[in-house]
């Protein structure tokens, strides 16, 4: 079966730094693979995609995410941490049916 | 303004008692998704709709329900077979099965067993 694996469950930061979430991804081939952000108690927002063209992807809010095929890796990056950017992050990839399935959430903490 | 529309926020139900979630979009997407969120779980897909009149059974499906009778809505009744509820529901929208736009998220709902 698919899956997709966050294994960081928080990642700590220093505002001003950069940061890294880390995910992989084990569908073979050519992987849709999406990040979304959560802040308390609302729904996902949608940050960036992998479809097709450069590993290097560009979203919201300065992030961006590198697409690794040899590692089946696509973390996500930003150059600068800000405090408003502590939330719950989700890496999901989309599987043969379309449906997509989301790693567990990795929880970023950006202190002052 | 396009989006998706998941109501009440805050929802309490009783021991034996069935209750159902709204969701509703006016983004003229195809597909709908429910899916829970528990702590430290992440999400897991309860039931999906990719057209109208018909939906599948996603990972959990077991103590829920659901209808797709129009586009626009997509409720889910928890039923009382269903062992532990309390858990925050959140539904998706997305343009048509395997859209490569992803999804687009209501803003959930928060149910309890009192």
């Amino acid at each position: 079966a698919q899956s997709v694996a966050q294994p960081e469950d928080q990642v700590n930061v220093a505002e001003g730094n950069p940061l890294t979430v880390k995910c992989t991804y084990s569908v073979s081939g050519n992987p849709y693979l999406f990040w979304y952000v959560q802040y308390p108690n609302r729904g996902l927002q949608f940050l960036l995609k992998y479809i097709t063209g450069d590993n290097l992807v560009k979203g919201s809010y300065g992030f961006e995410a590198e697409f690794n095929k040899s590692q089946t890796s696509f973390h996500l990056k930003k150059p600068s941490a800000l405090v408003s950017d502590s939330a719950l992050y989700f890496c999901a990839e989309m599987d043969s049916s379309y449906k997509l399935i989301f790693g567990s959430g990795t929880r970023l903490l950006v202190r002052p | 303004d396009g989006g998706i529309t998941q109501s009440p926020k805050y929802l309490f139900r009783k021991e034996g008692q069935n209750v159902t979630l709204s969701c509703e979009q006016n983004l003229n997407h195809d597909a709908m998704y429910w899916y829970r969120q528990d702590p430290g779980q992440g999400l897991r897909l309860i039931y999906y709709s990719q057209i109208v009149n018909d939906f599948q059974k996603g990972d959990i499906a077991e103590g829920y329900s659901v209808s797709r009778e129009k586009k626009e809505s997509f409720p889910l009744t928890v039923t009382s077979a269903q062992k532990n509820p309390t858990a925050f529901y959140l539904c998706a929208s997305s343009m048509s099965p395997g859209s490569n736009y992803g999804y687009t998220f209501g803003s959930g709902t928060r149910l309890t067993v009192v």
